[in-house]
């Protein structure tokens, strides 16, 4: 039973789509995250959500906007897709969030922009 | 600004053991160091997490020096499996804002 699953795995899209990645985790975590991999392996956070609640908003363009309807789930979506968007991104989950919390990653989704 | 940095790639034999070393000057006082494993096609996967001095477990060792600046994680007799890139994670608090810094990631390589 897979703990943290994201949909679609292979995500190829033209420039200017509007297009969601979904995640979600049957661990009964309160915090979820969203992280961005680029093509040197760099991993970088995006987002963080606690209970649904946004806390952590990194300087992510606004084209990217995450919505966690529950605190099992945190999908992302992105308007006007650009090339430099594609990259790997992973979701994750944590027990409460914060330093000492250990995070569950999802398989990735790799987007393509063409 | 906030940087965590590794070494980029390492290369090593079955049966010896590894140390990847993960600098993080702006660590936050209170956070923990964590490093992941990532294999081709997935996502990190927890090694092993420490606050200070040294944490074994199962899989690896972790030195964390008394200024906690940096890390040191050790892999003891690895084998072809242990082949992945491997990063260290921390909390740091750059301007007043605290941050999930990913390290760089060091590529290890373990050869017959």
């Amino acid at each position: 039973d897979t703990a943290v699953s994201q949909t679609p795995k292979y995500l190829v899209t033209q420039m200017g789509n509007d297009k969601s990645i979904k995640c979600e985790q049957n661990l009964g975590h309160d915090t979820m995250y969203w992280y961005k991999q680029d093509s040197k392996k760099f991993l970088k956070i995006m987002f963080s959500y606690n209970n649904k609640e946004l806390i952590i908003n990194e300087t992510v363009p606004n084209r990217f906007s995450p919505k966690s309807p529950d605190k099992a789930h945190l999908n992302l979506h992105i308007n006007s897709l650009e090339l430099g968007d594609s990259a790997v991104y992973f979701c994750a989950s944590s027990q409460v969030g914060g330093g000492t919390d250990t995070q569950y990653f999802g398989p990735g989704t790799r987007l393509t922009v063409l | 600004l906030a940087k965590t940095t590794q070494p980029i790639s390492m290369d090593s034999y079955e049966g010896q053991e590894v140390n990847i070393t993960c600098s993080h000057n702006n660590i936050a006082t209170n956070d923990y160091i964590t490093w992941y494993q990532q294999f081709p096609s997935q996502g990190p996967r927890f090694i092993i997490q420490g606050y200070k001095t040294k944490v074994t477990n199962e899989v690896a060792s972790l030195f964390i020096p008394a200024d906690r600046k940096s890390s040191t994680l050790s892999l003891p007799r690895v084998s072809l499996s242990d082949t992945a890139v491997y990063y260290c994670l921390v909390g740091a608090t750059t301007s007043g804002t605290y941050k999930y810094i990913f390290g760089t990631g060091t590529r290890l390589k373990v050869l017959a």
